[in-house]
């Protein structure tokens, strides 16, 4: 039961474009998201949140957008680097899921900028 | 640096052997997480520490898998008589509360 779902496994954006990922989850428990890059042989490094009673939170070159009504989540990034090639996972957590603040996470998205 | 770390980086074994990893969270993070990753797929939750009390385990962490923080500190994974299936990246994060800040992980590879 894949309750974060990120159904576009690979994403190739030109440097200095916009770059858009995707996340879908079920569990309507879940209240706080968050997206993790990583890279091969690293911990995932965490990059930006959003709390369910926002609906945008922006960080830089990076913004969050959740549809709590779609149950959807997207994460954009303006303008691409390269070195913003990785894989992006979403995650999902909530206060009434169980354990405190354990993390759900889809199976990531592999983005890369090319030149 | 004070980030989350894990030692040793890599592990390389053979069946049926134990092995043990570490985990040192940030200092003032009293919530302690374990999470194995396999080649396509995300983290998944494995056990949960608060302080120095495991709090949930999940239905992943057979019992050849226990884990320990004894001072609600560092906390050690042991994975006993060690399976091909084993071999994952073990990852460990700790909060205080809210975003969950992960070490480098530990490769295991069960040969």
């Amino acid at each position: 039961d894949q309750q974060v779902k990120q159904n576009s496994p690979s994403l190739s954006v030109q440097e200095g474009r916009i770059s858009i990922l995707n996340c879908d989850y079920t569990n309507s428990m879940f209240d706080y998201f968050l997206w993790y890059k990583k890279y091969p042989a690293e911990g995932p490094t965490f990059l930006i949140s959003i709390s369910s009673i926002k609906d945008k939170n922006e960080d830089g070159r990076f913004t969050v957008f959740l549809n709590k009504s779609a149950k959807h989540l997207s994460l954009h990034i303006v303008p691409s680097q390269p070195g913003d090639s990785a894989v992006y996972f979403c995650a999902a957590s909530g206060s009434n899921t169980g354990t405190a603040s354990k993390l759900t996470f889809g199976t990531g998205t592999r983005l890369q900028v090319t030149l | 640096d004070t980030g989350v770390s894990q030692d040793p980086r890599h592990k390389i074994t053979k069946r049926g052997q134990n092995v043990t990893f570490r985990c040192d969270p940030i200092s003032e993070h009293n919530r302690l997480y374990w999470y194995r990753q396999t080649l396509g797929q995300g983290p998944e939750f494995l056990t949960y520490f608060q302080n120095e009390a495991q709090l949930e385990k999940s239905r992943l962490l057979s019992d050849r898998f226990s884990a320990e923080r004894p001072k609600g500190s560092f906390s050690t994974l042991e994975i006993q008589r060690t399976e091909q299936g084993d071999s994952a990246m073990y990852l460990c994060a700790s909060t205080a509360v809210g975003t969950q800040y992960f070490g480098p992980g530990t490769r295991l590879t069960v040969l």
